[in-house]
């Protein structure tokens, strides 16, 4: 597609359900990033793969969340028992190589009630 | 004290003031300068981008990076309505590593 397509783009759940937000980058961009922006705490760096290359979760806040990234392509980022401070926007962006000219998806608002 | 410091502003002007929007870190290693701009419900969009020192024009805008003093700035010259959005500055020490972002500063240019 023409830029990153992020789905849903908005997401109510319940206080400890699942859920997965999905990402499908630009054709051809090796590089992949998950972040988080919540109000008025500006984006945060979550995860970030890059090719075949083990990816850098150095970002993830706790171990219910998980990304994964299937053919060098689509990435889905799971929450496993949603709390209410995981409620934001989820960023995904996408970028050919090292390049640091980042395309952002329009995010997933993620409302936990 | 945060790796990078942006005033979350607002930051209200009149159409055709010179606006600058700046940002302090802390870590000397950061090499790589970013701006980018966010429109209400929107991803981020890349409007400058810097390697190390210097200066960097692009039609109204202009970034400057000064690592003596750990400090980039983006200049707005004859800001305009459509230039109303948060502008975010980011940085990283690699190419190719995840950026570090200040909070956003909100500019409203009123007409």
């Amino acid at each position: 597609g023409a830029g990153v397509s992020q789905s849903p783009s908005n997401k109510v759940t319940e206080k400890g359900k699942d859920v997965e937000l999905r990402c499908d980058p630009i054709s051809g961009h090796t590089a992949l990033y998950w972040y988080r922006q919540s109000l008025g705490q500006g984006l945060e760096f979550l995860i970030y793969f890059q090719g075949n290359s083990a990816p850098d979760k150095s970002g993830l806040p706790s171990d219910r969340f998980s990304a994964e990234r299937t053919g060098g392509s689509v990435s889905t980022l799971t929450i496993q028992r949603t709390q209410q401070e995981d409620s934001a926007v989820y960023l995904c962006a996408s970028s050919f190589g090292t390049d640091h000219g980042y395309t952002f998806g329009s995010g997933t608002r993620l409302t936990v009630v | 004290q945060k790796e990078v410091e942006q005033d979350p502003g607002p930051l209200s002007v009149p159409e055709g003031a010179i606006v600058s929007l700046n940002c302090t870190y802390s870590n000397s290693a950061f090499q790589y300068f970013m701006w980018y701009r966010q429109y209400s419900r929107k991803g981020p969009e890349l409007l400058m981008y810097t390697y190390s020192s210097g200066n960097k024009e692009d039609g109204r805008f202009t970034a400057q990076v000064d690592k003596s003093s750990k400090y980039i700035s983006l200049f707005i010259r004859d800001s305009q309505p459509s230039d109303s959005a948060t502008y975010l500055c980011a940085m990283s020490t690699q190419a190719g590593t995840a950026l570090i972002f200040g909070k956003g500063t909100t500019l409203s240019v009123s007409s």
